[in-house]
């Protein structure tokens, strides 16, 4: 099984709202990954987490807040957007951070709109 | 440092046809290299890995890639488009170093024509 699932699968929230993105894998995968894809770009990385420490964090504006509880979750709090927040949400997981055994999988996505 | 240049951003092709996708990379340590497909409003699936095993790599739905060190490509083929295989794909590096980032091409839409 390398299914990530993620939740909700579309997000439509105003500028002032406060919202979580949420993602989960039971694959036993100890590197969890938030990825930003805008349209007809490629993902671009937000955060990193291994053994559920924040590891990479890509310079990323402090209205996205990550959170990782455990190791199957991984969570993404959302607080005061900007329009030009509105993308394509990726999270996906890896088996560890370091080593061959470092293909991600990803989860669906969830479509993110702030009016 | 590491990049990757995926030559063409569209691709046409008739059903029933070879399937062609250009990717090259630049890496200063022994890379791995994937292919990932992405349907349209969906999330990266994996097609298949290169991790210093095998050159020819096989992945799911007929694809497979060649890693040829000395012209430093991973090009993506497939011998009968369907028109299932209509999406993007992403070729991607990753340079093993630890930090595991992956470093992604720009894309190219597969378009298959019926």
């Amino acid at each position: 099984d390398t299914e990530v699932t993620q939740t909700p699968k579309h997000l439509v929230m105003g500028m002032t709202n406060k919202k979580s993105l949420k993602c989960e894998q039971h694959m036993g995968h100890r590197a969890m990954y938030w990825y930003k894809q805008k349209a007809k770009k490629p993902p671009e990385l937000m955060f990193v987490y291994s053994y559920e420490k924040l590891s990479i964090n890509e310079s990323v504006p402090s209205r996205f807040s990550p959170e990782c509880p455990n190791s199957s979750l991984l969570n993404l709090h959302l607080h005061a957007l900007q329009p030009e927040d509105s993308a394509l949400y990726l999270c996906a997981s890896s088996l560890r951070l370091a080593g061959v055994e470092d293909t991600q999988y990803f989860g669906p996505g969830t479509r993110l709109t702030v009016l | 440092a590491q990049s990757v240049t995926q030559l063409d951003s569209h691709v046409s092709v008739s059903e029933g046809t070879p399937v062609l996708l250009r990717c090259n990379y630049s890496s200063s340590y022994s890379p791995s290299l994937f292919w990932y497909v992405q349907h349209p409003n969906k999330g990266l699936q994996l097609l298949l890995k290169y991790t210093s095993a095998a050159t020819l790599v096989k992945g799911i739905n007929g694809f497979e890639a060649e890693f040829k060190k000395s012209e430093t490509s991973f090009h993506l083929t497939k011998p009968s488009a369907h028109m299932s295989d209509a999406a993007e794909y992403f070729c991607v590096v990753s340079d093993n170093t630890g930090r595991r980032a992956l470093t992604f091409g720009s894309g190219t839409r597969l378009q298959v024509q019926p």
